[in-house]
């Protein structure tokens, strides 16, 4: 099975740098990703990793360890409407199914 | 457009009435399932089908039956729906289940059965 940890809320300040972390545990690593989704909204896709080190693509960027069992969302020059859950899903190779997070809630403040 | 179209965005039924949220999809991907989606849970998948006439059992799929007769379309059907299956659901396809394609959710349907 899995464990997928992420801290339930944060808060940051427009224009700011925010860091989301995700731990997991998995019996067979195969991928994480990252969604984001706004209030009442469907999750939509940010990024995926599945080697080791940084993706980076525009504002956003994602770590992983697979080591560690570690994830990172990084999110730049916050705006007003980063505001939104960021979900981390893992999928490992006994199912290939992708497992999620209960996410972290992001507000951003002006 | 690419896109995945559940119906309908939001139901009120009462306990045992049977009900059926379709979903569909126009990206010809094989993969298909639906979830489920509580505060503090996160999303939980209840079925999924890797193509037609293939389903099987997610994590939580008690009370819940799915149909996969043709490519686009995924069908959650509730036959005797309870108050714990109040929820936020969203049906997602991918092109497989291979591990680097991401899935595309629609737009969810929130249930409450009372």
């Amino acid at each position: 099975g899995q464990n997928i940890d992420q801290p339930t809320e944060m808060t940051a300040t427009e224009g700011a740098i925010v860091q989301i972390n995700c731990t997991y545990q998995t019996s067979g690593f195969n991928g994480l990703f990252w969604y984001q989704q706004h209030a009442g909204e469907a999750p939509t896709f940010l990024s995926y990793n599945v080697l080791d080190g940084l993706e980076e693509k525009g504002r956003f960027s994602s770590f992983l360890s697979r080591s560690k069992g570690y994830s990172y969302l990084l999110l730049k020059e916050l705006q007003m409407k980063d505001s939104a859950s960021y979900l981390c899903a893992v999928r490992d190779w006994g199912n290939n199914d992708m497992r999620f997070g209960a996410g972290t809630r992001l507000t951003v403040k002006p | 457009e690419a896109q995945v179209t559940q119906n309908p965005r939001y139901l009120i039924t009462v306990t045992g009435k049977k009900l059926t949220v379709t979903c569909s999809q126009n990206m010809n991907h094989e993969y298909m399932s639906w979830y489920r989606q509580d505060p503090g849970l996160g999303l939980r998948q209840i079925y999924y089908s890797m193509n037609v006439e293939v389903t099987d059992k997610g994590d939580v799929p008690e009370g819940y039956k799915v149909s996969r007769k043709e490519k686009r379309n995924f069908p959650l059907i509730l036959e005797s729906p309870s108050p714990n299956q109040t929820s936020l659901y969203f049906c997602a396809s991918s092109f497989n289940r291979d591990r680097n394609t991401e899935a595309f959710f629609g737009q969810g349907t929130r249930l409450t059965v009372v």
